[in-house]
């Protein structure tokens, strides 16, 4: 049984360039959550997300950041232009349904390094 | 205020010991709480979740939860050289996101 999956592990972009995440979630699971964690910083939620819905976009940046979960296929998070200060691990975590006491269970991250 | 403080530690026991990690949060709508462990350049693994006031133990592991107090915590009793990692905090208020401390690095010495 597969867990959460996430790829790339590591993604390497030069400033300027655009970096696609992607996330699949468990299977059985149709909430999809993102979560940044920058050098020596906490986990910071980004947004949340159905199949085809976002629910929640309040921590995302207004700018350059956009995320989907389409119907079929796995999640993307997508960053346009991206500066150094982009640099940090993006962790996905899926959850079988929303609501307060569900478990999210988190992938292996990728790893976002801007040049 | 931060929502989730913790101690950012290290928090440093000899192995056998009792950690005791403590984790306070402001917003007193929040509902449910976890506690993860998270080894360097990895992910966040679940440990525990607590939704209720008073304890709940699961094999080494105890949360307790004081809500009137805004308080929960992690006792790891038998503390091994295998616990050392960071423990992150974290609660949800709203919606499913959670909302996660800056984490607690434990250390244990063999």
């Amino acid at each position: 049984n597969a867990g959460v999956m996430q790829n790339p592990r590591h993604l390497v972009r030069r400033r300027g360039q655009e970096a696609r995440l992607r996330c699949s979630p468990m299977k059985g699971h149709s909430h999809v959550y993102w979560y940044r964690q920058l050098p020596e910083e906490g986990l910071k939620f980004m947004v949340y997300l159905q199949k085809e819905n976002i629910i929640d976009e309040s921590g995302m940046p207004k700018e350059r950041f956009s995320a989907e979960f389409p119907k079929e296929g796995p999640s993307i998070l997508r960053i346009q232009q991206v500066v150094r200060g982009d640099s940090a691990a993006y962790f996905c975590a899926s959850s079988p349904a929303g609501g307060v006491q569900e478990t999210q269970y988190f992938g292996p991250g990728t790893r976002l390094l801007v040049l | 205020q931060k929502e989730v403080e913790q101690n950012s530690g290290p928090l440093s026991v000899p192995e056998g010991a009792i950690a005791s990690l403590n984790c306070t949060y402001s917003d007193r709508g929040s509902q449910s709480f976890f506690w993860y462990r998270q080894y360097s350049g990895k992910s966040p693994e679940l440990i525990m979740s607590i939704y209720s006031n008073g304890d709940k133990e699961d094999g080494r592991f105890t949360a307790q939860l004081n809500k009137a107090s805004q308080y929960v915590s992690l006792l790891i009793r038998d503390s091994q050289p295998s616990d050392s990692a960071t423990y992150l905090c974290a609660v949800i208020k709203g919606y499913s996101t959670l909302t996660f401390g800056k984490g607690t690095m434990l250390l244990v010495s063999p």
